[in-house]
């Protein structure tokens, strides 16, 4: 079946630093790519998508780009700060015909000041 | 405009009761799913329903049900209640059902089963 494979965590940076979440997925098909975040207390909101191959998401300074030969979807941000601090989720839909989202274990961010 | 409320928001059981939590879904979006969230194994899906309809179920015993009104706001009661059900239940709705669906989270209903 569908599955997304996510580094794991926690992951602890200083502020400033360049992020890096890894991301592979095993699906049929052509999936659509997400990355979503959780903060501490919420629910999960999307941060990022991606629907077709070599497309690159963005939002709020992360970006993640769409590998059909590799099957990544990494996510990267320059810089670093106290507020990114959360659990980011990794997630696939649509392939094999199914929109229900497969997601990652996720991966917490602790960004130290 | 207003986004996915969930409701209660904490709530302790003790085994061998049951629950319902409840959800409204953004106004407009007539689907809503589901799903388990624990430390242990992620998030987890239950169930997804669409205009009333369960449409999609994931691999939990029966004693989880739900149901979804006209008015699209659903409802997802556990029965018989056991320790494991400790989790955050997050309920989330969405305008369509297609493979570039995008997910709005509610906050969730922290549950603790004593």
């Amino acid at each position: 079946g569908d599955s997304v494979t996510q580094m794991e965590g926690p992951v602890t940076l200083s502020e400033e630093a360049f992020l890096t979440i890894n991301c592979t997925y095993t699906a049929t098909g052509y999936p659509s790519l997400f990355w979503y975040v959780q903060y501490p207390g919420e629910g999960l909101q999307l941060l990022l998508k991606a629907t077709k191959a070599d497309d690159k998401g963005s939002n709020k300074g992360f970006e993640a780009t769409y590998r059909k030969e590799t099957t990544s979807f990494h996510l990267e941000k320059g810089s670093v700060q106290v507020s990114d601090s959360a659990v980011y989720f990794c997630a696939l839909s649509g392939a094999g015909g199914s929109y229900i989202p497969t997601f990652g274990r996720g991966t917490s961010l602790i960004v130290h000041p | 405009k207003a986004g996915v409320t969930q409701t209660p928001r904490y709530l302790i059981k003790t085994r061998g009761q049951q629950v319902t939590l409840s959800c409204s879904p953004i106004s407009g979006h007539r689907s809503v799913s589901w799903y388990q969230q624990t430390p242990g194994q992620g998030l987890q899906f239950l169930f997804e329903y669409f205009s009333e309809t369960q449409r999609n179920k994931g691999n939990f015993p029966g004693r989880f049900s739900g149901r979804q009104f006209s008015n699209s706001r659903s409802e997802m009661n556990v029965s018989t209640l056991e320790l494991g059900d400790s989790a955050l239940y997050l309920c989330a709705s969405s305008l369509d059902i297609s493979g570039a669906n995008v997910l709005t989270f509610g906050a969730g209903s922290r549950l603790t089963v004593l």
